[in-house]
């Protein structure tokens, strides 16, 4: 059964730098690409970026390249979402999911949760 | 880059109501356009690929069409569980863009 596992809720103060993850399970890591989605709160589904865990490349919506970054450990199926300097307005939940066999985003994660509040 | 708009934003409809959300998409996108459904609370979930193949264990109530910049989704009668905000995202290439989202209720 595909997996995806995140890691929990954050509370952060502006200026703080945050890693998320999510672990993969149920299917080969390195075959499949994996995005990140967030979702401000009562607001819709924004798409922010995509890894090959196969060799660590990137894509990145405008609205989000350079503030954030994605990685991805292939020895232990996890992918990463950071940023180095949090804002308030990085509030939000945060999602990976799976492109699997559909190309669409066909499993994800239960979200993390990040408040970033002084 | 490619922009896709979603309308309503929100409608409400009786129960055994047809209903449909259209997506336009800025530029032609075949059919790599995928609908997700997300109830108050949880995880999106993929209804919907390739413009038109359900996902599996989904109902076969829900159906979707179209290709290249015009789509639909079409729930052929309205149950109480559809409750929930419909979301298009094409995926042919990055980035994977949403669109606005439509909100579903019941009158």
């Amino acid at each position: 059964e595909v997996q995806l596992v995140q890691s929990g809720a954050e509370v952060k103060k502006p200026g703080e730098s945050l890693r998320i993850s999510c672990k993969g399970s149920g299917y080969k890591f390195t075959s499949y690409w994996i995005s990140w989605v967030r979702q401000m709160p009562g607001k819709g589904l924004e798409w922010m970026a995509r890894i090959d865990p196969s060799d660590s490349y990137t894509t990145y919506s405008p609205s989000f390249q350079g503030h954030v970054t994605i990685s991805a450990d292939e020895s232990i199926n996890t992918a990463y979402l950071q940023w180095s300097s949090l804002r308030a307005s990085d509030s939000a939940m945060f999602y990976c999911a799976v492109e699997y066999n559909s190309l669409s985003l066909e499993y994800w994660g239960q979200g993390t949760p990040v408040t970033v509040s002084s | 880059d490619i922009q896709m708009t979603q309308s309503p934003s929100s409608l409400s409809a009786s129960v055994g109501d047809r209903v449909t959300i259209t997506c336009r998409a800025s530029q032609g996108i075949s059919k790599y356009l995928a609908w997700y459904q997300q109830k108050a609370g949880n995880v999106p979930q993929l209804l919907i690929y390739g413009a038109s193949t359900l996902q599996s264990g989904v109902p076969s109530r829900f159906s979707g069409s179209g290709s290249g910049t015009d789509f639909t989704l079409t729930i052929s009668s309205l149950q109480p569980e559809d409750v929930a905000t419909y979301y298009c995202q094409k995926y042919n290439s990055a980035p994977l863009t949403f669109g606005g989202g439509t909100k579903v209720g019941i009158k």
